[in-house]
């Protein structure tokens, strides 16, 4: 089946640590984003990926950092700079960026709770 | 201003009423617009997609897109305790190193009461 997993669907973090949710496509998507949700709220766009080795900041990156070594994968890191990392993070992908490719499509998330 | 910006909600309709869903953006050169229904605790799953200006009907989902006025809705006919979720609007930012972006609305709650 193609689609998009996050894992692990819950997550801890204990002050301090880093920990890293990961995202895999099996689409052949060009392009990966990461969300975050707040309860009630929107989302909003963390980082971006465009194509393998490249990635851009969003909205809210400061605390958060990304890899895009394989077209595949996209894994967020939640780094201690973070302060408030309790969310909903969503990943999708898109086939790329130009209109009628845009359309994004999301795997089932993962929700971060910390200790 | 927001960006996207849908009615504050939550909206509460009858089963088998219409239910209406709007949003408004600023930016006057998105090209492409998108609505998804997210289910609580669930990820956001896609509606519809619209580009061109007017009607665009997929079963009892109907999403009508007005550029002039930077206006796209969702219309739900025949309302189902099923389509009780929040939906989202979402618009792209065109070109640049914008590519790919889309930005959400806050969403609308809706409920659907038998």
């Amino acid at each position: 089946d193609g689609g998009i997993t996050q894992s692990p669907k819950y997550l801890f973090r204990k002050e301090g640590q880093n920990v890293t949710l990961s995202c895999e496509q099996n689409l052949n998507h060009d392009a990966m984003y990461w969300y975050r949700q707040d309860p009630g709220q929107g989302l909003r766009l963390i980082y971006y990926s465009q194509i393998v080795n490249d990635f851009q900041k969003g909205d809210i990156a400061e605390g958060y950092s990304v890899s895009r070594e394989k077209k595949e994968s996209f894994p967020l890191t939640v780094t201690s700079a973070q302060k408030n990392p309790t969310a909903f993070y969503l990943c999708a992908s898109s086939m790329g960026g130009t209109p009628g490719q845009e359309t994004q499509y999301f795997g089932p998330g993962t929700r971060l709770l910390v200790l | 201003q927001k960006e996207v910006e849908q009615n504050s909600g939550p909206l509460s309709v009858p089963e088998g009423a219409i239910a209406s869903l709007n949003c408004t953006y600023s930016d006057r050169v998105s090209q492409s617009f998108f609505w998804y229904r997210q289910y609580s605790g669930k990820s956001p799953e896609l509606i519809m997609s619209i580009y061109s200006n007017g009607d665009k009907e997929d079963g009892r989902f109907t999403a009508q897109l007005n550029k002039a006025s930077q206006y796209v809705s969702l219309l739900i006919r025949d309302s189902q305790p099923s389509d009780s979720a929040t939906y989202l609007c979402a618009v792209n930012h065109a070109g640049g190193t914008s590519y790919g972006k889309l930005t959400f609305g806050q969403g609308t709650i809706l409920t659907v009461h038998p």
